[in-house]
């Protein structure tokens, strides 16, 4: 079947304006997980979503992120009033249901800032 | 916290060398432990994984074997091919609340030359 998708797969956008990054989860998969892979920071956490619970949002950087899942399938990264430290490659990845169960990413959004 | 060591890189080998890849990690709990790969161009992989003490994961030619007397999950491969260049990730997660979201390495870049 289908992978996780990403969209768009490449962004450039001037300092300060907003951007939405778009993550089709696998079908059925009801955790959701953003990372961002920066050169400077490695690979890291940003937020999680389960189904119809509160998101863990521990991961966010700074007020200006945020993230939606609408009906339990499709996110929404959303960066507003973008800085040149937020360029970054953001990777969204989906879970089945149950525990230890395996990530699978997608592609990811590469993401510039100028 | 969580978090995971892994070798530096870059490093390069030759076709049909010794591979191994350091990874010792620090968590809460019990993790499960992971080799992520990403390919030129392409997203992460799932490699292996292991989900208790002295379990093996085992992949493609590559092992790991969960060690948490040494708090370790170094990834080995007999015989590399030119194939295999791509950045290793070693990764854990611990249930938080349902939320394994995974804690990464830096990466290694390897590099298998003909």
């Amino acid at each position: 079947g289908a992978g996780v998708s990403q969209s768009p797969s490449n962004k450039v956008t001037e300092k300060g304006k907003d951007v939405e990054l778009r993550c089709d989860p696998i079908s059925g998969h009801t955790a959701l997980y953003w990372y961002r892979q920066s050169l400077g920071q490695g690979l890291e956490f940003l937020i999680y979503f389960q189904g119809n619970s509160a998101p863990d949002k521990s991961g966010l950087p700074s007020d200006r992120f945020s993230a939606e899942r609408t009906g339990g399938s499709v996110s929404t990264l959303t960066i507003q009033r973008t800085q040149q430290e937020d360029s970054a490659v953001y990777l969204c990845a989906s879970r089945g249901y149950g525990g230890q169960e395996t990530q699978y990413f997608g592609p990811g959004t590469r993401l510039l800032v100028l | 916290g969580n978090s995971v060591t892994q070798m530096e890189g870059p490093v390069t080998l030759s076709e049909e060398a010794f591979l191994t890849i350091n990874c010792t990690y620090t968590a809460t709990g019990y993790p499960s432990l992971f080799w992520y790969v990403q390919y030129p161009g392409e997203g992460l992989q799932l490699l292996l994984k292991a989900t208790k003490a002295d379990d093996k994961g085992s992949n493609k030619g590559f092992e790991a074997t969960y060690r948490k007397e040494t708090t370790s999950f170094h990834l080995e491969k007999g015989s590399v091919q030119v194939s295999d260049s791509a950045v290793y990730f070693c990764a854990l997660s611990t249930s938080n609340f349902g939320n394994e979201k995974l804690t990464f390495g830096t990466g290694t870049r390897l590099t298998i030359i003909p």
